[in-house]
């Protein structure tokens, strides 16, 4: 398969701490994105990094890309009850015809 | 500034109906479009995508078909639903920066 695995599958945290979820995949990439889905809703388009990228800034989203290791990392710092929502990465499978392959996504949960 | 639009947001069909599930997108010219399937509790699944007016890809076999009559417009559709049609249908493009979604529609089969 070349879908994106994320882990963990659900994640607990209470506002204020940092929020790390992984991602693992088995093909090469051009880039890798992750997105955002509040329940029921659209998914919204977080960072790209693409392969020749490390590590990539948003606000308080940073994200991490190993290629070596075939995996990415998605922390969001201070996290707050409004990051709430279902995390997916997605990677292109090396094609550029844009198709991507997801993952089943982390269940991040922030308590106030 | 580029739109993508999907309609409707909700619907609710019997088994073995007709389903039309229409895709339009403003601000850009020959974008790539696809077609994506949500199960509850998980991933998304690729259907079909489409590099340009009646060019359609399938990634699965499945009950559903595509096509694109118009640069900007991206038709899901299906003679005869089936119960595990049932899901989240996200349509979405694809610019320099990312793969972009609409706001899906959510399809229950009955």
């Amino acid at each position: 398969s070349q879908q994106g695995e994320e882990d963990p599958q659900a994640l607990s945290i209470q506002e204020g701490e940092n929020a790390t979820m992984n991602c693992s995949y088995k093909t090469s990439i051009n880039n890798l994105q992750w997105y955002r889905q509040n329940s029921g809703r659209g998914l919204v388009h977080l960072i790209l990094i693409r392969s020749n990228e490390r590590e990539k800034h948003s606000g308080r989203l940073r994200v991490t890309l190993d290629t070596s290791k075939k995996s990415s990392s998605l922390l969001i710092t201070a996290s707050r009850a409004a990051d709430t929502a279902s995390y997916f990465c997605a990677t292109d499978g090396g094609s550029t015809l844009g198709r991507l392959y997801f993952g089943r996504g982390t269940q991040l949960t922030v308590w106030p | 500034s580029q739109t993508i639009h999907q309609w409707p947001a909700t619907l609710v069909q019997p088994v073995g109906s007709p389903l039309s599930l229409e895709c339009t997108v403003e601000g850009t010219s020959n974008p790539n479009l696809y077609w994506y399937r949500q199960a509850a509790g998980r991933g998304l699944q690729l259907l079909f995508y489409s590099v340009g007016i009646g060019q359609i890809s399938s990634e699965v076999p499945q009950n559903l078909s595509a096509s694109r009559p118009q640069d900007r417009q991206f038709i899901l559709s299906s003679k005869k639903l089936l119960l595990s049609d049932s899901g989240f249908y996200l349509c979405a493009w694809t610019l320099a920066g990312g793969q972009f979604f609409g706001p899906g529609t959510r399809l229950t089969v009955l």
